[in-house]
């Protein structure tokens, strides 16, 4: 009964490719998102999607874009990766009005 | 400029003793709300408390409650009876309320808490 889903869990490429991260819930919530930790553990939003539409970009590359299909999946995908992109990106989810988030296992994105 | 400080970067605390983690931010809003999620090793994360802005009593569950001072902005996560299973990163997290924010979660840098027999 995973409440949110991240796959895939590892993803290792080279320089230069495209990746996508997909997530899905099924709490029934209507807002979603996508974190970055990088190496010092440090989480940042990313974006955010309530009922498949986009309210938070915050300054992200226009390399990455998010993509709602429906109100129960995120998706992220990553354009030209660079070495910088190596992180572990995480989706989450809450309710709307904004309740409490839970979050995926996470993404780890290794980029050689 | 950082909402959210925590500023033990790491602890140790013996089995069985109470661990206080400290968390301020800095926030003009008059409503927001603040969480505090444990990462172990494995990597995910968990939620484990949440205090709204207005609650007049500290949320507790289970053996973690948190400690709230809005005059202090202050908002520390006490762990009573530790367990090895809590050794851990801890993070805690605001949410403004304001409409732009739309609940984005604002972290702080974590403290890293190793719990030893």
């Amino acid at each position: 009964d995973t409440a949110v889903s991240q796959t895939p869990k590892y993803l290792v490429t080279q320089m230069g490719n495209d990746k996508s991260i997909k997530c899905e819930q099924n709490l029934g919530h209507d807002t979603m998102y996508w974190y970055k930790q990088d190496s010092k553990k440090f989480l940042k939003i990313m974006f955010s999607y309530n009922n498949k539409e986009l309210i938070i970009n915050e300054t992200v590359p226009n390399r990455f874009s998010p993509k709602s299909p429906d109100k129960a999946h995120l998706n992220l995908h990553i354009n030209s990766l660079e070495l910088g992109d190596s992180a572990v990106y995480f989706c989450a989810s809450s309710r709307s009005p904004p309740g409490e988030q839970f979050f995926g296992p996470g993404t780890r994105l290794t980029v050689l | 400029a950082q909402k959210i400080t925590q500023t033990q970067p790491g602890m140790f605390v013996q089995e069985k003793e109470a661990v206080t983690l400290d968390c301020t931010y800095d926030t003009s809003d008059q409503s927001y709300g603040l969480f505090w999620y444990k990462q172990p090793s494995s990597g995910e994360m968990i939620f484990l408390i949440y205090q709204g802005s207005y609650d007049e009593q500290n949320a507790t569950e289970g053996r973690y409650s948190l400690n709230f001072q809005k005059a202090r902005k202050s908002a520390n996560l006490v762990i009573s009876a530790s367990q090895l299973g809590d050794s851990a990163m801890y993070f805690c997290a605001m949410r403004e309320l304001t409409t732009d924010s739309w609940g984005k979660l604002q972290f702080g840098a974590g403290t890293q808490v190793v719990v030893t027999p």
